[in-house]
């Protein structure tokens, strides 16, 4: 069965700092997809990245960056400098098929940046 | 680009009353999907749809109806709401094989069940 953890249920931080979004996952297959996805105040939910199972890059998108480790099984996100604007629940997901109908969610992390 | 669209954003319904959530999507994706979110909580999946004429349920079916006529929409029937009904509902939508599963979400129908 797959799931995924996020231990971090809401953090604070005070703008410019660096915060990291912790992400926890467990599953079976060796074949697998990861997200992030950031939902702001207004509600809707914004892709932010996608990774597979055979990619262990970590990968840097403004000050935006993932940490995608499989010893450890965990899927990181930093941000960098925060800003207010990245004020937002952060959800993490899995899925293990092409397909998405097997697409589990973390239960998300609400970050707060205060100015 | 739309995207992925739904309505009604709001609304508020009565114990025992029905209605129907709208979704609609121009991406040409073959997959749909219904997911709700409860407060403080991530998204579970009600129904999802892998092309026209083709349903299925997803972890928390009861109480709901979805049907799938053509490739761009995919309604979500409520039947006889119930307050555990109060949620965000989120369609969904992805490609078909090839491209990926990046799953693109409506912008979310707030429903309140009084």
């Amino acid at each position: 069965a797959q799931k995924v953890t996020q231990a971090q249920t809401e953090i604070s931080v005070v703008e410019k700092e660096d915060v990291t979004l912790d992400c926890v996952y467990e599953t079976r297959d060796t074949t697998y997809y990861l997200f992030w996805y950031k939902q702001p105040p207004s509600g809707e939910l914004v892709f932010l990245i996608r990774r597979n199972s055979f990619d262990e890059q970590n990968e840097i998108s403004g000050r935006y960056s993932w940490n995608f480790q499989k010893s450890t099984s965990s899927f990181n996100f930093t941000i960098t400098a925060s800003q207010v604007v990245d004020s937002a629940v952060y959800f993490c997901a899995l899925s293990e098929d092409n397909y998405g109908q097997n697409f589990v969610f973390g239960p998300g992390t609400r970050l707060s940046v205060l100015p | 680009n739309a995207g992925v669209t739904q309505t009604p954003k709001f609304r508020i319904l009565k114990i025992g009353q029905s209605m129907t959530l709208q979704c609609t999507q121009d991406m040409n994706h073959n997959y749909m999907y219904w997911y709700r979110q409860d407060p403080g909580m991530g998204l579970k999946l009600i129904y999802y749809s892998v092309g026209a004429g083709i349903t299925d349920k997803g972890e928390v079916p009861n109480g709901y109806n979805v049907s799938r006529s053509t490739t761009e929409d995919f309604p979500l029937r409520l039947e006889l709401a119930a307050p555990s009904q109060t949620s965000v509902y989120f369609c969904a939508s992805s490609a078909y094989r090839g491209t990926g599963n990046t799953i693109y979400f409506g912008e979310g129908s707030w429903l309140t069940v009084v």
